[in-house]
This record gives structure tokens, sequence and C-alpha cells, in this order.
């Protein structure tokens, strides 16, 4: 069964960072891309960041751009996501995903972990 | 990046009546050379993390309900659910995979009338 659980989620300050951490197990991780998309309350989805399985292929969305880290440890079965500079309008529910292959849609989802950006 | 815009923003259907959603891409989601479209659907139950329902643009997942369809090709789409359940209540998404900076409609809300 495949399962993603995500964790590092709380509250902080403008300016402040996260590490968000997926563990994931039931399937072959490194065989696959990861992505972390986030829904801020009450809105929709978007996609932030993605990773190939090798790690070698990385992109983000414009809006986190040098200031969200994506990673993966595949010794480990773990997604990471560094989030720096954070500010308001990054708080969300960010879930991990896998991507059905590289770049693709998302065939299995986390649950969610909650950051929340306020002063 | 490609913009996805649904419509309507919500609807609300009779229960064993007809939903239909609507999803239009700013440009062609077609890659002409394996001829798939590359749009997909998630279905959002309140509460819970988005569930795949739809892959290119018509290929249901596997254990979704046969009651769930989809087609379109090019920049228009449709999810249709035939007869609407009670557990069909969520918000549905499109998304597109043509480039990897993948894009996600804004959603549809679906109650029951």
């Amino acid at each position: 069964e495949v399962q993603l659980l995500e964790s590092g989620g709380g509250s902080v300050q403008p300016g402040g960072s996260l590490r968000l951490s997926c563990a994931v197990s039931g399937f072959t991780f490194s065989n696959y891309g990861m992505s972390w998309v986030r829904q801020a309350p009450g809105k929709g989805l978007e996609w932030v960041s993605g990773i190939s399985g090798s790690g070698g292929s990385i992109d983000y969305v414009d809006s986190v751009k040098g200031r969200f880290t994506i990673s993966r440890d595949n010794s480990k079965n773990t997604l990471y996501l560094q989030m720096n500079s954070l500010r308001g309008e990054d708080t969300a529910v960010y879930y991990c995903a896998k991507d059905w292959a590289v770049a693709a849609f998302f065939d299995y989802w986390g649950q969610g972990s909650l950051v929340t950006v306020s002063s | 990046d490609i913009v996805m815009t649904q419509s309507p923003d919500s609807l609300a259907v009779s229960l064993g009546e007809r939903a239909t959603i609507n999803c239009k891409s700013s440009q062609s989601v077609f890659y002409s050379s394996n001829k798939k479209n590359y749009l997909a659907w998630y279905q959002q139950r309140p509460g819970q993390p988005p569930k795949l329902l739809i892959y290119w643009a018509s290929t249901r997942e596997s254990g979704v309900p046969d009651r769930f369809s989809a087609s379109g090709s090019g920049t228009d789409f449709t999810l249709t659910i035939s007869s609407l359940q009670a557990e069909d209540v969520a918000v549905y998404y499109c998304q597109q995979y043509y480039n990897p900076r993948r894009t996600f409609g804004q959603g549809t809300k679906v109650e029951i009338k």
C-alpha cells in the first residue's frame, strides 16, 4: 500500500523558516518524481515544486523560487521542502504527491501539513 | 504557464441527476506525437487530500466508479457525473501536465440540491 506522510508544519513568523518532510512507503521511491502542492485556506490547489527520481531535475513555481528548496534522500525514502523567507501568502496546507511519471499527474497524495505564517 | 479555467464555480444537483463540469486551458494540452491530452481530474472531499479520478483526459483511475466520465481535446474538457450520489459532494479540479509547471483549475464545488 502506498503511503505518504508529511511532517514539519507549524506556525512561524514572517521571514522565518520551516522544513517539511514526506516519508513514503509502498513503492520504489527512487523511480518516481515527487512534488509539493499547496492549498491556501479555502482556496484551490497550487503546484509548488517538483523533483525527478534521481533528484537531477528540479523546478519551482515562480512565487517560491529563491526561497524554497526541494530535495530528496532516496536512501531514506523521504522528500523535503526547505522553506525560507516565509511570507503570509505561503500559509497553506502543503501536500506531498507522487508523480505517476516525470512531470505528469499525481496518483497518490499525503494527508497534508499545515504551515501558518503570521506575526 | 498554462491557465486552467473551470466553469461553473459551483453547482447544486439533485441526487441521481447529472452533473457537468467544464475546464478550459489557455493553450492546447494535446501532444500530437502520442495523440494524448495531458489533462487530469481530481476529487477533493471536505477535509481530505485530492484523489485522482481521470487522466489522459478520459481514462478512469482504477477503482473510480463508472458514473464518472470525462471527455474533450485540445483546450476544452468536460467531467460528467452521470447520477450524483451523496458521496460525490466535493470540489473537483482539472489539472494540465502538458507543461511540467503543472497548473490546476480553480475548482468546482458540487453540492446536493
